[in-house]
């Protein structure tokens, strides 16, 4: 099965700096790469997502990057806010599509 | 509220009991999807149907785990003879037709097994 290795596992930023998360993945027949947010106690909600066919996709202050070649992509926050602090995870369809791989997970912290 | 609903929100129950949980996905979504999270880890796939159709299973998903969609809407997980490494999370989701687009998660039923 698909192997989505993810890092770092805990991030502490100070409010208004970036943060980066990344994460590989093994199997080159993934297609789709979403993003998900989970605080506490609440469901896993997607930020941003990103398929194959292009290299990167911006969406206000979050940005994610592809190298398929490499096989991995990132997460990118630019002006981190208290509100961004979270688990966030990776994830990558399966070569059937019928299922997601998660990574570990990310808990940031963004320092006010 | 027009999302993934799961009920119960939380269970706990004794090892050895069966319990069962329900999804109602979101209603023009014909895949769902049954996760199981833990502390600290991402969630794990357990199942998948595609309308009343279970096309895949996880090997996590031991005998004792049953998933049914009998009308292609919501669906059930029953665990029979629960046992403490079954407390954990179990997150529902659902999405539209193709493998690439967005999963809407439930809240989740939290269990523990004492």
């Amino acid at each position: 099965g698909e192997n989505v290795e993810q890092h770092p596992s805990t991030l502490s930023v100070q409010e208004g700096d970036s943060a980066v998360i990344k994460c590989t993945y093994s199997d080159s027949a993934s297609n789709y790469f979403p993003w998900y947010k989970q605080e506490l106690g609440k469901r896993p909600q997607l930020i941003i997502d990103i398929r194959s066919n292009v290299g990167e996709k911006k969406d206000q202050r979050i940005a994610v990057t592809l190298n398929k070649t490499a096989k991995h992509f990132s997460l990118h926050i630019t002006e981190t806010q208290p509100e961004d602090s979270a688990v966030y995870f990776c994830a990558t369809n399966s070569n059937t599509g019928n299922q997601f791989y998660f990574g570990t997970g990310t808990s940031l912290t963004v320092i006010p | 509220d027009t999302g993934v609903s799961q009920d119960p929100r939380h269970k706990i129950t004794k090892r050895g009991q069966n319990v069962t949980f329900r999804c109602d996905p979101i209603s023009e979504h014909n895949r769902l999807y049954w996760y199981r999270q833990t502390l600290g880890q991402g969630p794990e796939f357990l199942t998948y149907f595609q309308n009343e159709a279970q096309l895949e299973k996880s090997r996590l998903l031991s005998d004792r785990f049953s998933a049914e969609r009998p009308k292609g809407s919501f669906s059930t997980l029953e665990i029979q003879r629960t046992e403490q490494g079954d407390s954990a999370m179990y997150l529902c989701a659902s999405s539209q037709t193709a493998g690439n687009t967005e999963a809407f998660f439930g809240q989740g039923t939290r269990l523990t097994v004492v």
